[in-house]
């Protein structure tokens, strides 16, 4: 099994609850954010992106918010379900010059029936 | 995985050993990346590509190298393992137009040095 979600912090919902998912980062000077799930054994996946001249963001069942105040970003899952089960990351950058990606440490979502 | 292949998938090797990971993306993207992952660090950025022939380092690239003899190849080699090295290794690719530039990662090899 994919050993790097040892450690993470765990978000447990009950299917069809909604989940929010939060992340801080470092840099007040980004201006990009990004979203990914990781499944087990898999790579990280792309789920939404936001800039930072918006404060919210809505995908299929997703929405990305930013607060810049307090460098936070959050990750809404509507009706959570199994499929959702995953480690998300959260990725900041500077947008201009090379596209160097900061990642935050993950968190674990575990959906239950 | 958005075009991406990497191989091989799994790989156990020795201490002191060469070993040479490779990313095969379809997508004719111009960046390529590659990143390792591990428990308590997230994922970090070894080496990257802006184009053929042209590499950088990333924040974790000693003992690493890489070379990109194509747009679509993009290896890192381990000269000589150590158990540090011991990772799960992520290939990323992203257009290099315009910005924002999303990465797109590959399925992942996971390494096992002895």
């Amino acid at each position: 099994g994919e050993s790097v979600g040892l450690h993470l912090p765990t978000l447990s919902v009950q299917e069809g609850d909604n989940s929010i998912i939060n992340c801080a980062y470092s840099n007040s000077a980004s201006d990009y954010f990004i979203w990914y799930k990781q499944e087990s054994g898999k790579g990280p996946q792309f789920i939404i992106d936001i800039r930072s001249n918006m404060d919210k963001r809505q995908g299929q069942r997703v929405t990305v918010l930013l607060n810049k105040t307090v460098k936070h970003l959050s990750l809404q899952i509507a009706a959570t379900q199994p499929g959702d089960s995953a480690v998300y990351f959260c990725a900041e950058t500077v947008l201009g010059g090379y596209n160097k990606l900061i990642f935050g440490a993950g968190t674990r979502l575990a959906v239950h029936p | 995985d958005a075009g991406i292949t990497q191989s091989p998938r799994h790989k156990v090797t020795e201490t002191g050993t060469p070993v040479t990971l490779r990313c095969h993306q379809t997508e004719n993207h111009r960046y390529m990346y590659w990143y390792r992952q591990d428990p308590g660090h997230g994922l970090r950025l070894i080496h990257y590509s802006y184009g053929v022939k042209d590499t950088d380092k990333g924040e974790v690239s000693d003992g690493y190298s890489v070379s990109r003899s194509k747009t679509e190849d993009f290896l890192l080699t381990l000269e000589s393992a150590t158990s540090s090295q011991t990772s799960v290794y992520f290939c990323a690719i992203s257009e290099g137009r315009g910005r924002p530039d999303t990465q797109y990662f590959g399925p992942g090899t996971r390494l096992t040095v002895l």
